[in-house]
């Protein structure tokens, strides 16, 4: 089964600094993977995809992510934080199951925080 | 106009109590879930549905019934509601086929049960 590992569950960047998010996967085959964000009492959004095109995603809101096979990684990054930016981000792996039905594992998430 | 809409978006109900909570998507999207967020944050799903058959049933106690009219509305409802029923409940919809496509959220169903 595949699976979904977020270090850090709680981020604190200053606004204007680097932000990075760890995600790693295990998957056995070639894996399609998610980041979402859901900022306070929303739903969660789409931020970006990596569908095997290429291995550097880049998505809404300045955010994109590297695909790296050999350290089965996916990490979300963004060059300047916003106080925008504050929400939960989670990262998730497509898995289909015996029937060929498709759903996503979720990882915990990581709440970003920024700080002024 | 909302792409994944679910109501209501607030409930409080006591123990033992029977609620429904609806949703309806306007993508043209041929599945459904439900999903089920708990107090940490931890997202895990419920149901699925493609063409109003269900798909993925996640050893979801049998309380918690979906039902899928027409392949734009999957609803849930929950019988004899308990305390640890407590949580966010989000609707969710894509298009079948490739693991690739997005899955695309509502709002999500706060449900306090007192």
């Amino acid at each position: 089964a595949q699976s979904v590992t977020q270090l850090g569950s709680h981020v604190s960047v200053s606004e204007g600094a680097l932000v990075l998010l760890r995600c790693n996967y295990s998957s056995s085959v070639p894996p399609y993977l998610f980041w979402y964000v859901q900022y306070p009492n929303q739903g969660l959004q789409l931020l970006l995809k990596y569908t095997s095109a290429a291995t550097l995603v880049k998505g809404i809101n300045g955010f994109e992510a590297e695909f790296k096979k050999s350290e089965t990684s996916f990490h979300l990054t963004k060059p300047s934080a916003h106080m925008s930016d504050a929400a939960e981000y989670f990262c998730a792996v497509s898995e289909t199951n015996a029937g060929n039905n498709r759903k996503l594992i979720w990882g915990l998430g990581t709440s970003l925080a920024v700080n002024p | 106009d909302t792409a994944v809409s679910q109501t209501p978006k607030y409930l409080v109900t006591q123990m033992g109590n029977d609620k429904s909570i609806k949703c309806e998507q306007n993508l043209g999207h041929d599945t459904m879930y439900w999903y089920k967020q708990d107090s940490k944050k931890f997202l895990k799903i419920m149901f699925s549905y493609n063409n109003k058959e269900l798909i993925i049933n996640e050893t979801v106690p049998n309380r918690f019934s979906p039902k899928s009219p027409d392949k734009a509305h999957l609803n849930l409802h929950i019988n004899s509601l308990e305390l640890g029923d407590s949580a966010v409940y989000f609707c969710a919809s894509s298009h079948s086929g490739g693991g690739n496509t997005e899955a695309f959220f509502g709002q999500g169903t706060r449900l306090t049960v007192v």
